[in-house]
């Protein structure tokens, strides 16, 4: 089955600066890669997600990267704020799964003013 | 507009005691998953189903099952609970195939006492 890496399990940034975070997944039929932000006591939520066909995808200050010969996704965050500290979780999608994520284990992201 | 409700925010309950956690959504999605949250090991899937009475396993099914009687509830249930069962459950649900994102309940923290 898949199996998703994450790293780093933490990362400390200064406001302003930028964040990224990369996941390796084994599955190389996998092709749906989203990414949730889980803030403090609150549920996860689908912050963006790129499919095995873009290479790359943006919405303001996130972006996911794909390259799919290495079997690596990364979520880069520019311009960090306060808002920005939480835990991210990546995740892959196997195209016989159901619809059944393999999650990473998490990066807590702290912004420190 | 809560989307996904999971029934009980907190709860403690008594070693050996049969628990139930209750998860209703309203967005008609064929899918429900029932994830375990603990720190440092990320999103662990216990049970997940794709239709009304269809179940599959997850990762970590050992000493829960699972109910999907009607499309909108899944229900996640712990036989006789134990301390190492004390942990974060989140629900979520989603549109059936590998394209489509999750969304999750609030939570519900179990303490077995």
């Amino acid at each position: 089955g898949e199996n998703v890496e994450q790293h780093p399990s933490t990362l400390s940034v200064q406001e302003g600066d930028s964040a990224v975070i990369k996941c390796t997944y084994s599955d190389s039929a996998s092709n749906y890669f989203p990414w949730y932000k889980q803030e403090l006591g609150k549920r996860p939520q689908l912050i963006i997600d790129i499919r095995s066909n873009v290479g790359e995808k943006k919405d303001q200050r996130i972006a996911v990267t794909l390259n799919k010969t290495a079997k690596h996704f990364s979520l880069h965050i520019t311009e960090t704020q306060p808002e920005d500290s939480a835990v991210y979780f990546c995740a892959a999608s196997p195209p016989d799964s159901w619809g059944k994520f393999q999650f990473g284990a998490g990066t807590q992201v702290v912004v420190t003013p | 507009d809560v989307k996904v409700t999971q029934s009980s925010r907190y709860l403690v309950k008594r070693t050996g005691e049969k628990v139930f956690l209750e998860c209703v959504q309203d967005m008609d999605h064929e899918n429900m998953f029932w994830y375990r949250q603990d720190p440092g090991l990320g999103l662990r899937l216990i049970y997940f189903s794709y239709d009304v009475k269809m179940k599959e396993k997850g990762d970590i099914p050992e000493g829960y099952s699972v109910s999907r009687e009607k499309k909108e509830r899944f229900s996640l249930i712990l036989e006789s609970a134990s301390t190492n069962q004390t942990s974060m459950y989140l629900c979520a649900s989603s549109l059936q195939g590998s394209h489509y994102g999750y969304t999750f309940g609030s939570g519900t923290r179990l303490t077995v006492v």
